[in-house]
């Protein structure tokens, strides 16, 4: 079972690059989030949506977009890369009201 | 907004004493709680949740927790910790809406737990 996967595992990008982060999860799940995670700083929500076609803000939403034109895929945005966004990033998806299944990261450095 | 509050950003613990990892939480509304375990370079799994029903709940790996709603906490627990538990534990709260999760789902900072032998 596949489940939530990320892509790519790893990135390097220049100030002011842009790049898409993958996510896509196979469970039909109408969740998805989409969390940034700093040392000692816990996991920040960015963006999450509740199904296809709707998406709300999280807590660190500045810097990001995002879409959700299906139910499996959920990317995530950057337009103007700034070393604020290196971090180690992760999709999580879930069903209505239960918890929450993570891919494994993706860990971007900005230089 | 709700947020969660982790008391202990790192508990070293010797192998088969028990162990406690605090978590409050603030909210306006009724929500549902979790913890997640995130070993070294990997996603996070969840442990438990609390949804509804019994506030004593058990987990995966002998941990169990319990919803204490005049305190709003959701301590986690485990009476004897072996290495392999090792890890980074998360505290999580989502809002209740319409009988459902309004999807917010919110984290703690984490609390990384070290046993020793």
């Amino acid at each position: 079972n596949a489940g939530v996967t990320q892509t790519p595992k790893f990135r390097i990008l220049k100030i002011g690059q842009s790049m898409t982060l993958q996510c896509t999860q196979d469970m039909n799940h109408n969740y998805m989030y989409w969390y940034r995670q700093d040392p000692g700083m816990g996991l920040k929500l960015i963006y999450y949506s509740v199904g296809a076609g709707i998406t709300d803000k999280g807590e660190v939403p500045n810097g990001y977009n995002v879409s959700r034109s299906t139910t499996e895929d959920f990317p995530l945005r950057l337009e103007l890369a700034a070393p604020s966004q290196t971090s180690v990033y992760f999709c999580a998806s879930s069903p209505m009201n239960t918890e929450a299944f993570f891919g494994q990261g993706t860990r971007l450095t900005v230089v | 907004a709700q947020s969660v509050t982790q008391l202990d950003s790192q508990v070293p613990v010797f192998e088969e004493a028990p162990v406690e990892l605090r978590c409050n939480y603030s909210s306006s509304v009724s929500v549902y709680l979790f913890w997640y375990v995130q070993y070294p370079n990997q996603g996070l799994q969840l442990l438990l949740k609390y949804l509804s029903g019994s506030t004593l709940v058990k987990g995966i790996n002998g941990f169990e927790a319990e919803f204490n709603k005049s305190q709003t906490s959701f301590h986690l627990r485990k009476p004897s910790v072996h290495i392999s538990d090792t890890a980074e534990y998360f505290c999580a709260v989502s809002d209740q809406v319409y009988g459902g999760s309004q999807g917010n789902l919110i984290f703690g900072k984490g609390t990384k737990l070290s046993v020793k032998p």
